[in-house]
């Protein structure tokens, strides 16, 4: 079955720093790859997405992820952080062979914080 | 060009009474998720419909819970006799393509259900 798993629930860092948030997965096939962000009170938002292709995807907001099969991770970063980045951010997995038929399966989260 | 939207936004009831979520979502696509978000489980799939048709329920916690989808343009989730630790998040979300593993859901802005 396939997981995911997020390393850190909370994550804080200062205006301007890195920002690295951390994603593992469990797949028994090569997976698709996403990104959502949840700001207060709204919905779920795609950054970005690993399909196929490019190991290092692009997404909103200047966020990028890389997909490393050997690490079997999909960490998220952004060169500097904003305070506008303050949300909660979401890894999620689907299944490649379409067993799953569209279904993501969701990690549990890390909240970035971002101080002044 | 309105995205997915759910109503009530927020829903407070007392044990035992029927609760419905309403949701409605983005012309065209073809694909309808329902979720619920806690604290304690994250963001859980609950059900999801490819043009207007059931195709896992898998997700539905137990037989209080049912879910419809009549038309293209509408779908309720229903809990019927609702239970205090029913209250979570509930979001609804869409999709272009049907069982398309890789499409973007585009998700609302929820509902915030307490059950007293």
């Amino acid at each position: 079955a396939q997981s995911v798993t997020q390393l850190g629930s909370h994550v804080s860092v200062s205006e301007g720093a890195l920002v690295l948030l951390r994603c593992n997965y469990s797949s028994s096939v090569p997976p698709y790859l996403f990104w959502y962000v949840q700001y207060p009170n709204q919905g779920l938002q795609l950054l970005l997405k690993y399909t196929t292709g490019a190991t290092l995807v692009k997404g909103i907001n200047g966020f990028e992820a890389e997909f490393k099969k050997s690490e079997t991770s999909f960490h998220l970063t952004k060169p500097s952080a904003h305070m506008s980045d303050a949300a909660e951010y979401f890894c999620a997995v689907s299944d490649r062979d379409g067993g799953s038929q569209g279904n993501l399966i969701f990690g549990k989260g890390t909240k970035l914080s971002v101080k002044p | 060009d309105a995205g997915v939207i759910q109503s009530p936004r927020h829903e407070v009831t007392e044990m035992g009474q029927e609760v419905t979520l309403r949701c409605k979502p983005i012309s065209g696509h073809n694909s309808l998720f329902w979720y619920r978000q806690t604290m304690m489980r994250g963001l859980e799939l609950l059900i999801y419909f490819n043009n207007n048709v059931p195709i896992d329920d898998s997700g539905m916690p137990e037989d209080r819970f049912s879910a419809k989808m009549p038309n293209a343009s509408f779908s309720t989730l229903k809990i019927q006799p609702s239970e205090p630790r029913d209250s979570a998040v509930y979001f609804c979300a869409s999709s272009l393509l049907q069982g398309a593993v890789t499409d973007t859901q585009y998700f609302g802005p929820g509902t915030r259900l307490t059950v007293l």
